[in-house]
């Protein structure tokens, strides 16, 4: 079957750094995308993996390990505007996004 | 803002009816896909429309059906509501139909089955 697993849930401090992992396990692998979503809105595109190592945009950095099945999301100088939800998708085999529960990220003061 | 807009915002039927869901793509986009999210879950995919041909379908029922119109727009059609259609769906467009391709999404549909 194919699966992607995120925590559900993480707690950070403004000004702090945070990790997301991202676990997956599909049929076919073409690309790992990280997505944000406030709550009642639309997920907004962060970034996109295909080959192996890191990728970084500013505050955001995303790294994948194509032979572990592994990604991951850092976040650095958190701000209280990052309290988001993070959706970790997986384009498998027929092109289609698979995509994680999400991670919720509680920033605190 | 991605240019990717939705109607209505949100709609309230009554198990057994039947719904429309529209989208209107970012200019100069001819992919469009659509999710449904439950509340708390990621969104799963239901159909991509690639230059108004269908181009890959999730796991749901035939009572999902689509469209997409010359101008690249798109409807979402789903026939005898359950009452577990209620969630948000999403559109997502993009410029192109490959695996690299980024999706732009719409701020959704809120679909409540009563």
């Amino acid at each position: 079957g194919q699966n992607i697993d995120q925590p559900t849930e993480m707690t950070a401090t403004e000004g702090a750094i945070v990790q997301i992992n991202c676990t997956y396990q599909t049929s076919g692998f073409n690309g790992l995308f990280w997505y944000q979503q406030h709550a009642g809105e639309a997920p907004t595109f962060l970034s996109y993996n295909v080959l192996d190592g890191l990728e970084e945009k500013g505050r955001f950095s995303s790294f994948l390990s194509r032979s572990k099945g592994y990604s991951y999301l850092l976040l650095k100088e958190l701000q209280m505007k990052d309290s988001a939800s993070y959706l970790c998708a997986v384009t498998g085999s027929n092109y289609q996004l698979i995509w994680g529960a999400g991670t919720k990220l509680i920033i605190k003061p | 803002e991605t240019g990717v807009t939705q109607s209505p915002t949100h709609l309230i039927k009554t198990r057994g009816q039947q719904v429309t869901l529209r989208c209107s793509s970012q200019s100069g986009h001819n992919t469009v896909s659509w999710y449904q999210q439950a509340l708390g879950q990621g969104p799963q995919f239901i159909f991509q429309y690639y230059r108004e041909e269908e181009n890959g379908r999730g796991n749901f029922p035939p009572r999902f059906s689509g469209l997409q119109f010359p101008n690249y727009s798109s409807e979402l059609n789903v026939n005898a509501l359950e009452l577990d259609d209620s969630a948000l769906y999403l559109c997502a467009s993009s410029l192109e139909a490959g695996p690299q391709e980024t999706q732009y999404f719409g701020p959704g549909t809120r679909l409540l089955v009563l």
